[in-house]
């Protein structure tokens, strides 16, 4: 069966520090791979998803940027945080013949 | 472009007692319909879809929820409520296989003893 992990589960940084946060997929091959934020009190936003290696798209612009240099490992990143950045973060995939996402636990940062 | 709308926030029921969650979707053709379940601090878990077929799907923990396409809705309910149900519901829509889903702003669910 397939399994999505997510970590670290929890992050506290500095603004102006770096951020990478890592999913990786088992169980499934060329899945579809999301990353979402969800901002206190509010619903889930799509930052960014790919559909193969070394394909991202961005959905908002902002300070964040995503990489898969796997086929089933979806890296998040960012060069200097901002405190705006802080939020739950949740990384998803799917595959071609569904529909559904599938989420991982999810990482709640907070830039301090 | 799609969308989905759940118009309410917060909603407060008593344990036993009966449950409807609201949602609204915009989107051209027939959609692909979700509903997600948030405990705090956890991702979402998967309680029901809709793709095509009888409109009126069952899911997990006894959850089900009716597709009206005259009414561009697609209601959560659940016939008894129990205090483990309070948690975050997500109503979603996607426009097929492969594709990403669009959110609605999800509706907090508390849950009076």
């Amino acid at each position: 069966s397939q399994t999505i992990h997510q970590w670290p589960a929890t992050l506290v940084q500095p603004v102006g520090s770096p951020l990478s946060l890592e999913c990786t997929v088992e169980g499934t091959s060329n899945p579809n791979l999301y990353w979402y934020r969800q901002a206190a009190g509010r619903g889930l936003q799509l930052l960014f998803y790919s559909v193969g290696i070394g394909q991202i798209s961005s959905e908002v612009p902002q300070n964040l940027s995503a990489s898969r240099p796997q086929d089933r490992q979806f890296i998040l990143s960012s060069k200097k945080l901002l405190l705006s950045d802080s939020g739950f973060y949740l990384c998803a995939w799917g595959d071609e013949q569904g529909a559904e996402a599938f989420f991982g636990q999810g990482t709640r940062l907070t830039v301090v | 472009a799609q969308s989905v709308t759940q118009p309410d926030i917060h909603i407060t029921v008593s344990e036993g007692a009966s449950l409807e969650l609201r949602c609204n979707y915009s989107y051209g053709a027939t959609p692909y319909l979700f509903w997600y379940v948030q405990s705090p601090g956890q991702g979402l878990q998967l309680l029901l879809k809709y793709f095509s077929g009888d409109t009126l799907v069952q899911g997990i923990k006894g959850f089900e929820a009716e597709f009206k396409r005259s009414q561009s809705s697609f209601n959560l309910r659940k016939p008894s409520v129990h205090w483990s149900d309070a948690a975050e519901y997500f109503c979603a829509v996607g426009a097929g296989a492969g594709n990403m889903l669009t959110f609605g702003g999800g509706t907090r669910l508390m849950v009076k003893p």
